[in-house]
């Protein structure tokens, strides 16, 4: 059973870098198959994704359009984990922010389906705020 | 900023059924891109219902269904239980944005009343 465990400090200043750290048993970070995935939510935003880290032969990073010029989701392989640094924060990005296992599914036929997101961490909020 | 539009809320008596609607667009679920669903118990991560429009992981019972067509998906939950009681939220891919986007509906609460 794949587990995530989230940790990271609940207050950020503003302007200051917001990091959470996502913790992984059960899988690796460097898995061929899956993708490790930022996801926030807050009442004025609902669910967003932000981002995802994932390695086929070599890795990647993918970013939502809304924050691409102020993350960074990257692996630590040494201790099956990633992080999420989010820059120049605001009160905007105040959030529950949540890291998730990104997964292939298939059909009977054996067809993909879009990747869905099969395993959560805890959450952390994150309130910004001086 | 959601693109996918769900009813704030249904509700339904016990052993009723109820349907929550995802209404999308010819950039996501029209362009045929693949609608899951998710669960979100009270002060909990969300957990995933319905994957690949309808289909459910196991540990979710057969009373919870998906569907597709057009520019919008369905979710039933049939013999409605007390245990239902969450926030529920579709899931997809827009094309219309650059970069890289999976989207998420705006959520609907179901009550038991």
């Amino acid at each position: 059973q794949v587990q995530l465990q989230q940790s990271g400090p609940g207050l950020v200043k503003p302007s200051q870098t917001l990091s959470v750290t996502c913790a992984i048993s059960g899988d690796s970070v460097s898995s061929n198959s899956a993708t490790w995935n930022w996801i926030r939510q807050s009442p004025s935003r609902g669910l967003e994704w932000l981002g995802r880290t994932y390695y086929r032969s070599k890795w990647h990073n993918d970013y939502a359009e809304s924050v691409k010029s102020r993350i960074t989701a990257n692996p630590d392989t040494s201790r099956n984990q990633f992080s999420l640094q989010l820059n120049s924060v605001t009160p905007e990005d105040t959030a529950v922010y949540y890291c998730a296992r990104g997964a292939d599914y298939y059909d009977s036929s054996g067809n993909l389906f879009l990747e869905a997101f099969d395993f959560w961490g805890q959450g952390t909020m994150v309130t910004v705020s001086s | 900023q959601s693109v996918l539009t769900q009813p704030p809320s249904v509700s339904g008596a016990p052993g009723q059924r109820v349907t929550i609607s995802c209404t999308g667009s010819s950039s996501n679920i029209g362009a045929g891109y693949d609608v899951h669903w998710y669960q979100q118990l009270p002060g909990t991560a969300p957990k995933l219902l319905i994957y690949g429009n309808n289909n459910r992981p196991s540990g979710f019972p057969d009373r919870f269904s998906g569907s597709k067509s057009g520019t919008s998906a369905s979710l039933a939950i049939t013999g409605l239980q007390a245990e239902d009681e969450a926030d529920y939220y579709c899931q997809s891919y827009d094309a219309s944005l650059t970069g890289y986007n999976y989207v998420f509906g705006t959520g609907t609460k179901v009550t038991v009343i």
